[in-house]
C-alpha cells in the first residue's frame, strides 16, 4: 500500500523567507508525485508534478520540488515566500500500478506574515 | 463554465434526511472521483468511476451511494448519515484512470454538516 507523510503540519514564515516543506512516501514501485495547493476558500489546484526525467521540477508561482528516490522524498521549496502563498499544501502520490487514485498526505498549513 | 463544479457548496442535513451531492466536469475527462476531506486528516478516496463504471470503492459505508449516469456527471447520494460524516466532499476528474501520470482536477467541494 502507498502512503504519504508530511512532517510539518503548520509552518509560519515571514515574507521573503525561504520555504521547504517535507514529503516522504512509501511505495515499492515507480511513482508519480504531485504537490497540490489549497488557498483559503478555493479548490485544490496542482502546483507541480513529477513523472520521470529531471528530478528537479518547477511549478507555478516560483515553486519547485526535488525527487530524491533514495530518500523516498519529494520536498517542496520556494526561495522567497509572499503573503499570497498562505495556503494549505498537500503532497500526493500515485503508483504506476495498483490504485487508480491519489494518496494524499495530511497537508501543511503555511502562514506567511507580512 | 469550465473545470469541475459541485453543488451545493454547503449542506446541512439531519441524520434521517436523504440528500444528493452533484459534480459536473466540463473537461471531457473519462474518470471521476469522490474524496472526503475531514479536519486534520488526509484526503480519503471514496470512489473511482471510469467511463461510467465504478472501478474502485474504498470501503465506504453503504449510507454513501455514488451514481455516474454519464462521463460528465457524478452524484453522491446520502442517507441516514452520522455526525462523523461531516466533512468537505471533493469531486475530481482526470482524462483517464489508466495512466497515473494524468493529473486530477478538483472541484470546490461541498461542505457537509450532519446534525
Amino acid at each position: 500500500a502507498q502512503s504519504v507523510s508530511q512532517h510539518n503540519h503548520h509552518v509560519i514564515l515571514s515574507e521573503a523567507a525561504s520555504l521547504e516543506l517535507g514529503c516522504n512516501y512509501s511505495y515499492g514501485g515507480t511513482v508519480n508525485l504531485f504537490w497540490y495547493v489549497q488557498y483559503p476558500g478555493q479548490h485544490l489546484q496542482l502546483l507541480l508534478k513529477y513523472f520521470s526525467g529531471d528530478p528537479l521540477v518547477k511549478g507555478i508561482k516560483g515553486f519547485e520540488a526535488e525527487f530524491i528516490k533514495s530518500k523516498f522524498s519529494f520536498n517542496l521549496r520556494k526561495p522567497s515566500v509572499q503573503w499570497s502563498d498562505t495556503a494549505e499544501y498537500f503532497c500526493a502520490v500515485i503508483g504506476e500500478t495498483g490504485r487508480r487514485a491519489l494518496t494524499f498526505g495530511s497537508g501543511t498549513r503555511l502562514q506567511v506574515q507580512p | 463554465e469550465t473545470g469541475v463544479t459541485q453543488t451545493p457548496r454547503h449542506l446541512v442535513m439531519g441524520m434521517t434526511n436523504k440528500k444528493s451531492l452533484k459534480c459536473e466536469q466540463h473537461l471531457g475527462h473519462n474518470a471521476m472521483y469522490w474524496y472526503k476531506q475531514s479536519a486534520k486528516k488526509p484526503l480519503e478516496l471514496m470512489f473511482v468511476y471510469s467511463l461510467e463504471e465504478r472501478v474502485e470503492n474504498n470501503s465506504v459505508p453503504s449510507r454513501f451511494s455514488p451514481e455516474c449516469p454519464n462521463s460528465s456527471h457524478l452524484f453522491l447520494h446520502l442517507h441516514t448519515l452520522q455526525p462523523e460524516d461531516s466533512a468537505l466532499y471533493l469531486c475530481a476528474s482526470s482524462p483517464s484512470d489508466r495512466k497515473s501520470s494524468y493529473e486530477q482536477y478538483f472541484g470546490p467541494g461541498t461542505r457537509l454538516t450532519v446534525t
